[in-house]
């Protein structure tokens, strides 16, 4: 069963603007990790977010975790059209699971 | 150059056929995974395994089977008890971060198996 929910599904911004992408999951977690993956590609490692920490920056890259409400975000700002791809959350409940996505456009 | 590689790229199966996906790593990576897509969807768990000589089901291990005999590979077979075995495979491998749990996953470029 897939653990996390993406949201939304697509997700079209102009160049230049901020993208944000939330996930949803259903059981207790020892961390969050966000990936990126190009059509027909294998999936890369944007950020890990472990269960205690809030909130985690990497340079264009902002994740925030709730476990309480069982849910992260992930913010990319000032997108760029190579930002266009495929977004995933995995969380680890001892072993990995991932959402179905977030499809991101960006057009120039 | 530390990495994962998958293999072949692209494979082409004849109903009531067996394959085997290759999948290996020099990360030194105890963990490796395998997952499935299909197309528009998310990855689905079908084998994982945290140590040498020992693996574990994931959401849809019916008609597949995995080794794992040395740390460094982790094949995966598609056997003919698969009913819709047409998809791209993705493996994965990753540290252990101790209570942490999982690290960063590193993922192989893919086989996109298509049965005939």
């Amino acid at each position: 069963s897939q653990q996390g929910e993406e949201d939304p599904q697509a997700l079209s911004i102009q160049e230049g603007e901020n993208a944000t992408m939330n996930c949803s999951y259903k059981t207790s977690i020892n961390n969050l990790q966000w990936y990126r993956q190009n059509s027909g590609r294998g999936l890369v490692h944007l950020i890990l977010i472990r269960s205690n920490e809030r909130e985690k920056h990497s340079g264009r890259l902002r994740v925030t975790l709730d476990t309480s409400k069982k849910s992260s975000s992930l913010l990319i700002t000032a997108s760029r059209a190579a930002d266009t791809a495929s977004y995933f959350c995995a969380t680890d409940a001892g072993d990995m699971r991932f959402g179905a996505g977030t499809r991101l456009t960006v057009k120039p | 150059d530390g990495g994962i590689t998958q293999s072949p790229k692209y494979l082409f199966r004849k109903e009531g056929q067996n394959v085997t996906l290759s999948c290996e790593q020099n990360l030194n990576h105890d963990a490796m995974y395998w997952y499935r897509q299909d197309p528009g969807q998310g990855l689905r768990l079908i084998y994982y395994s945290q140590i040498v000589n020992d693996f574990q089901k994931g959401d849809i291990a019916e008609g597949y089977s995995v080794s794992r005999e040395k740390k460094e590979s982790f094949p995966l077979t598609v056997t003919s008890a698969q009913k819709n075995p047409t998809a791209f495979y993705l493996c994965a491998s990753s540290v252990q971060i101790g209570l942490a749990g999982v690290g960063e996953q590193f993922f192989g470029p893919g086989t996109r198996l298509t049965v005939l």
